[in-house]
């Protein structure tokens, strides 16, 4: 059975810590990608990878930080330096050369 | 569950009907487009996607229609039901990698 799986679905955490949100896909897609999602808003981009041991920042990456050590996963870390880490984090993946992406489920961070 | 749809532009429609949902982007340079629906508390779901040298995309129950001239998108949706209730939003890119997305509306299909 294909697919993203983030875990887990619902998070909670103390102000001040650091946390870290799990994304495995078994799609054999060469890039993978972290968004937030905030009410009312688009999508916005904290970090993609496009091929292991490379990522590169989107548009909210301040802290934030990510991980690509092997093809299948990308974990994010969000880091007490995020001053509003309250959201819903989803994780994506698209084959190389193909810019459709494919979303897992997300995981709510709720920071308390 | 989740707010995603908080101060979303909202569509209301009966059962059956015919649903049009629009999406305007900025760059002219964008040459591929996707729709995405996204239910309450789940990732978003991809539904169609058009290249810039197309401008009618049909799929089942359907259609994506993308208007260069005024950099306008528009999703159709045919006979629509209960279960198409939702967030859609409309996502952009130049080819660049990355996607821009849309801050979406909200359909809700009463019986």
């Amino acid at each position: 059975d294909g697919g993203i799986t983030q875990s887990p679905k619902y998070l909670f955490r103390k102000e001040g810590q650091n946390v870290t949100l799990s994304c495995e896909q078994n799609l054999n897609h060469d890039a993978m990608y972290w968004y937030r999602q905030d009410p009312g808003q688009g999508l916005r981009l904290i970090y993609y990878s496009q091929i292991v041991n490379d990522f590169q920042k989107g548009d909210i990456a301040e802290g934030y930080s990510v991980s690509r050590e092997k093809k299948e996963s990308f974990p994010l870390t969000v880091t007490s330096a995020q001053k509003n880490p309250t959201a819903f984090y989803l994780c994506a993946s698209s084959a190389q050369g193909e810019d459709t992406q494919y979303f897992g489920p997300g995981t709510r961070l709720t920071v308390l | 569950g989740e707010s995603v749809g908080l101060h979303l532009p909202t569509l209301s429609v009966q059962e059956g009907d015919n649903s049009i949902i629009n999406c305007a982007y900025s760059n002219s340079a964008s040459d591929y487009f996707i729709w995405y629906k996204q239910e309450s508390g789940k990732g978003p779901q991809f539904i169609i996607d058009i290249r810039s040298n197309m401008d009618k995309r049909q799929g089942q129950r359907v259609t994506v229609l993308l208007n260069k001239t005024v950099k306008h998108l528009s999703l159709q949706i045919a006979a629509t039901q209960p279960g198409d209730s939702a967030v859609y939003f409309c996502a952009e890119t130049a080819g660049y990698s990355t996607l821009t997305f849309g801050k979406g509306t909200m359909l809700l299909v009463s019986p």
